[in-house]
């Protein structure tokens, strides 16, 4: 199994500032990754996939980067409704599919 | 709008089954697979498995072989997770999730499955 692992567990921000969150993979996912944000009570929502690529309607201000076993996910000025939490997702390892998410990061306002 | 609807919260006993619906629309159901992911009170997530809605193919994560079966019906574009042999440390938010070639997108609403004596 491919384990995620995203640091820092808790980020505290002031909005306007830059966020970097990071996930680190224990072996080679290539570009097979996703970031999800999910806010108290809801299901999580898709941001990033294929490690860069920003899915629809996410703002520009949300950026990925990263392949191999090194990702971020970088929230260039952060709003008040971008305060949650935020997973990645490996897609890697397949047939047979065995996806795993980070454990996650906590962006909280400062 | 792509949709998934799921069914209701439940509540159950320890070695009880639970059968969670997640209910299409807004898209061709047969096209995509479904995703299902679980988050424990206060955890992360969890991927629990996997199946095509075009053939019925399967793909369960490890830990749950031989606990959980799902399954689909294209007549009502609805989907199945049905877990077994109910354990307290399956009490969680199941959700599923449109696999859209390999990554989550969209995703129900949840449903609060609480496992108590």
């Amino acid at each position: 199994e491919i384990v995620m692992t995203q640091s820092p567990a808790t980020l505290s921000v002031s909005p306007g500032e830059r966020a970097t969150l990071s996930c680190r993979a224990s072996q080679s996912v290539s570009s097979n990754l996703a970031w999800y944000q999910q806010k108290p009570g809801q299901a999580p929502r898709l941001l990033i996939y294929g490690a860069s690529t920003r899915a629809t309607g996410i703002p520009a201000r949300f950026s990925g980067s990263g392949s191999g076993t090194e990702f971020t996910l970088t929230i260039s000025s952060l709003q008040s409704e971008d305060f949650a939490v935020y997973y990645c997702q490996q897609y890697n390892n397949w047939p047979p599919r065995e996806w795993t998410f980070g454990q996650g990061t906590k962006v909280e306002i400062k | 709008q792509v949709q998934l609807v799921q069914s209701g919260a439940e509540v159950k006993k320890p070695g009880a089954s639970v059968k969670v619906s997640c209910k299409a629309s807004g898209y061709t159901f047969t096209s995509y697979g479904i995703s299902w992911v679980r988050q424990a009170p206060g955890q992360g997530l969890e991927w629990m498995g996997w199946i095509s809605a075009y053939n019925g193919n399967t793909n369960y994560a490890q830990k749950l072989q031989g606990r959980v079966t799902m399954t689909t019906d294209t007549s009502t574009s609805t989907a199945y997770m049905e877990l077994r042999s109910l354990r307290s440390d399956d009490t969680a938010v199941y959700y599923c999730a449109r696999e859209h070639r390999r990554w989550f997108d969209p995703w129900g609403q949840g449903t609060l499955v609480t496992v108590s004596s």
